[in-house]
């Protein structure tokens, strides 16, 4: 596609529930971001791919943050038995090494409750 | 952790006046990069500036950097209410090996509204 899409849009989910969110990159790109941005704060970084390997997951906030990308485009953020403070707007970015241009998905925004 | 700090939090002019909104940040950086964010959207590319550049400009934008004060400056000339948006800058900065993948490092924003 042209952009980065993500999936769902919206998302609410009753306080220990699993999620999953979706992301598709631009087609091509070798590198793969998610950043969790609370309200009214800027993004902070969560995980990066290249291609399927994930290279830095320093910035997942607990081991009910798992993120995968499998074949190397499609990549899927699962956050399991989440809690109130899970709620945030998950945001996704693709870039690629010729550009070195980062491009950010809508998000997705996780409501728990 | 967030790496920088942007002043003002809040900024709220008129339609065609200049809107200048500042970035500070903590460690050495490859680029900063300048987001714009509309509410409930996505982030938006506006300007990358490589640590070695001091100033660009991109349409109605200019960037300056100056590394000796850690800081940056985004400077909207004859704004319009369609710039009304969250800004943010963001750093990439090397890794302890002296190269980067791309991770960047936001500040908290800057919200400006334009009045028509």
């Amino acid at each position: 596609g042209a952009g980065v899409s993500q999936s769902p849009r919206y998302k609410v989910a009753k306080r220990g529930q699993d999620v999953a969110l979706r992301c598709d990159p631009i087609s091509g790109h070798v590198s793969l971001f998610w950043y969790q941005q609370a309200l009214g704060q800027g993004p902070e970084f969560l995980t990066y791919f290249q291609n399927e390997a994930q290279l830095d997951k320093s910035g997942l906030p607990s081991d009910r943050f798992f993120a995968e990308r499998p074949e190397g485009s499609v990549s899927t953020l699962k956050i399991q038995r989440t809690q109130q403070e899970d709620s945030a707007v998950y945001l996704c970015a693709s870039s690629s090494w010729e550009t070195g241009r980062w491009a950010f998905g809508s998000g997705t925004r996780l409501t728990v409750v | 952790s967030q790496q920088g700090e942007e002043d003002p939090q809040a900024l709220s002019i008129q339609e065609g006046e200049n809107a200048t909104m500042n970035c500070s940040y903590k460690t050495s950086i490859n680029n900063l990069q300048w987001y714009r964010q509309n509410s409930g959207r996505g982030l938006v590319h506006l300007i990358l500036i490589r640590s070695n550049e001091r100033e660009k400009h991109s349409g109605r934008l200019r960037v300056t950097l100056d590394t000796s004060k850690k800081s940056s400056s985004l400077l909207i000339t004859a704004s319009r209410a369609a710039d009304t948006a969250s800004y943010f800058c963001a750093t990439d900065a090397p890794n302890a090996g002296g190269t980067s993948y791309g991770k960047l490092t936001f500040g908290q924003g800057t919200i400006l509204t334009v009045h028509p």
